[in-house]
């Protein structure tokens, strides 16, 4: 099983400024099939990024991701009010998908 | 549209068993698999494992086998996850997720509180 690590657990940031968010996965995600979500409150996930870059439908190009093999970035250039939520990085190159432990974007 | 409705939420007694349904409309229900996702109170996102929706062959995660069992009744294209002795750390809010991976659609969510 692929084991994926998120890092920080934490970022405090304000709105207006970059965040970047790391995902280590444990060893090389097959063919950069690596997603992102995001998810607030009370609310299912929302796939952002497939494919480690390639951004979802109806997805803002704030959002951008980045990597190959075991390390991936998510990177939001400004960030806006509704973007503090949690992030989870998924991988799905694998016959057992795993998700990380998530990243919490709080204002701060 | 493409859409995944859950069954309402759960309270059960430890020992007990639940059975959780997905109900899909807006597309051909036996074209893509079924993916189901835990997640506890306050907790990350966990793959729980998915079903083919043609053949009804299901896999399990690793951690998820023995007490949940996934079906269809593809009659009403309906997936179904159902838990047996259930335990306090079954707690959790299970989703399910229509292929392919990764998941753009996403049913609401239903809460399976297990509390005596």
């Amino acid at each position: 099983e692929i084991v994926l690590t998120q890092s920080p657990g934490t970022l405090s940031l304000s709105p207006g400024e970059r965040a970047t968010l790391s995902c280590r996965a444990s060893q090389s995600v097959s063919s950069s099939y690596l997603a992102w979500y995001q998810q607030k409150p009370g609310q299912a996930p929302r796939l952002l990024i497939y494919g480690a870059s390639s951004r979802a439908t109806g997805i803002p190009d704030r959002f951008s991701g980045s990597g190959s093999g075991t390390d991936f970035t998510l990177t939001i250039s400004r960030l806006e009010p509704e973007d503090f939520a949690v992030y989870y990085c998924q991988q799905y190159g694998s016959s057992q998908k795993t998700f990380g432990q998530g990243t919490k974007v709080e204002i701060k | 549209q493409v859409q995944l409705v859950q069954s309402g939420s759960e309270l059960k007694k430890p020992g007990a068993s639940v059975k959780v349904s997905c109900k899909a409309s807006g597309y051909t229900f036996t074209t893509y698999a079924m993916n189901w996702v835990r997640q506890a109170p306050g907790q990350g996102l966990e793959w729980m494992g998915w079903i083919n929706t043609n053949t009804g062959n299901p896999t399990y995660a690793q951690g998820f086998t023995g007490r949940f069992v996934f079906s269809l009744d593809t009659s009403v294209s309906t997936a179904y996850l159902q838990i047996s002795s259930l335990k306090a750390e079954d707690t959790a809010v299970y989703y399910c997720a229509r292929a392919p991976q990764p998941s753009i659609t996403w049913g609401q969510g239903t809460l399976v509180t297990v509390s005596s």
